[in-house]
């Protein structure tokens, strides 16, 4: 059983919908981060959010950390075919190790 | 060049064969973690080690071996390769501050056949 779980697990849009991810799980982490990821390459680190309830944009991206740190969301405005990847949250525990989720596979369709 | 790079980058053994998959940084990290990716489970810990003396198991470590031959150093080894071993295999370094941020080879792709 993973640690965290993400859904859902595929997704496929048109180029300018808006989209969620979600990335839950029973544990508190110290923080949770997301990273993308694409084909042939390691994941990437796109943010990092600390507190709970806490809310960071990155242009047309806003990750949420929920209040009790356990969960968190992506959301992606007017999405482009650029962002296309697989998404991954990954929550630190105590000693910096990261455990990651189970990934969403985000396809935008031009 | 590639602040982790990972060594092969594709690889098909044999079941039973041993295996090494390296992995070197050149970004002065003391701490180096192994994962494998699946589709559908993301990414799983296998070992992690937080200075060179420091070895400890993750989450599937069961059928792997690690050596920490130095700091920039973190190999990986399959004593004994099966089947469902074959994955994609990532090696990652992180600092130890108090938010941290990994950072990611580009993977070995491993199949056993």
């Amino acid at each position: 059983t993973q640690l965290l779980e993400q859904s859902p697990q595929f997704l496929s849009i048109q180029e300018g919908e808006n989209l969620t991810v979600y990335c839950n799980s029973s544990s508190v982490f110290s923080s949770l981060q997301w990273y993308r990821q694409e084909p042939g390459e390691g994941p990437v680190l796109l943010v990092t959010v600390v507190t709970g309830g806490e809310v960071k944009k990155l242009k047309r991206l806003t990750f949420q950390f929920g209040d009790a740190r356990k969960d968190s969301s992506l959301h992606i405005t007017a999405a482009q075919t650029g962002d296309t990847g697989l998404y991954l949250c990954a929550g630190e525990r105590s000693g910096n190790q990261f455990y990651f989720g189970t990934g969403t596979s985000l396809t935008v369709i031009p | 060049d590639a602040d982790v790079t990972q060594t092969p980058r594709n690889r098909i053994t044999k079941t039973g064969k041993r295996i090494m998959l390296e992995c070197s940084q050149t970004k002065g990290h003391d701490r180096m973690y192994w994962y494998r990716q699946d589709p559908g489970l993301g990414l799983r810990l296998i070992y992690y080690s937080f200075d060179v003396k420091d070895i400890n198991k993750g989450e599937i470590s069961d059928g792997y071996s690690v050596s920490r031959q130095a700091q920039a150093k973190f190999s990986l080894s399959l004593e004994s390769a099966i089947p469902n071993q074959t994955a994609l295999y990532f090696c990652a370094t992180s600092d130890s501050g108090l938010v941290t941020e990994a950072f990611f080879g580009q993977g070995t792709r491993l199949t056993v056949v």
